[in-house]
């Protein structure tokens, strides 16, 4: 089992739509969750970190943890063409300060 | 914010070269510094954790003698890539840790190809 799984897509959505992305992790005393945007060819770019159970939110980005279930989730609204690009799940262990990424799904917006 | 200036930004060398990438925060002092591979299509791995002034602690299966890193200062790490390889063709990541901020600042990135 990978330490952290995300489908990896194509998540294909229209312009204006809500993009649901998943990613589930294997250390249950993780305590720290990244999702990243990473275009083609560039390095990732941080959208948002979580730390405590529930939903948070920042503009179109809501970022949702449970960790009961091991499972963080990344919700993008009224998606835009731009933000067509590879989602990065990302988790640092309780014991450690090492970024874990996932594999990444990439998402396509479609005007 | 902070900020991390990663050069060159590609770079092509010629197989059994060597290759030095520089990563250099610009507005914090990184105390931890991330080296990272990312092949096509792969999401990014870690290849090795360095602290300023200690040697650097390298992931299973990273040969050390063939990515040496050096983080002497607090602004300044570097990953040579010695004895380079057509195999060894990725885009490198470095990614900086300051006490101050919680947060991890990404490089912008190294395409290498060996030829």
């Amino acid at each position: 089992q990978k330490e952290v799984e995300q489908n990896s897509g194509p998540l294909s959505v229209p312009e204006g739509a809500i993009a649901s992305l998943n990613c589930t992790y294997s250390d249950r005393v993780s305590q720290s969750f990244f999702w990243y945007r990473q275009y083609s060819g560039k390095s990732p770019e941080l959208i948002m970190s979580i730390y405590s159970n529930g939903d948070k939110e920042d503009g179109r980005f809501t970022a949702q943890l449970n960790k009961a279930s091991q499972y963080v989730s990344l919700l993008i609204r009224d998606s835009q063409p731009s933000d067509s690009a590879t989602y990065l799940c990302a988790v640092i262990k309780a014991a450690g300060n090492k970024l874990t990424f996932g594999g990444g799904t990439r998402v396509l917006v479609k005007p | 914010g902070a900020v991390v200036s990663q050069h060159p930004s590609w770079v092509i060398c010629k197989s059994g070269t060597s290759v030095k990438i520089e990563c250099r925060s610009l507005d914090f002092q990184a105390t931890t510094m991330f080296w990272y591979r990312q092949f096509p299509k792969q999401s990014l791995m870690l290849m090795a954790t360095s602290n300023e002034g200690s040697k650097a602690t390298y992931e299973q299966g990273v040969e050390k003698d063939k990515f040496l890193i050096n983080h002497a200062s607090l602004t300044l790490s570097t990953l040579t890539v010695t004895s380079a390889h057509p195999e060894d063709s990725s885009f490198y990541i470095c990614s900086a840790r300051g006490l101050q901020d919680y947060g991890y600042t990404f490089g912008s990135g190294t395409r290498l190809t060996v030829v």
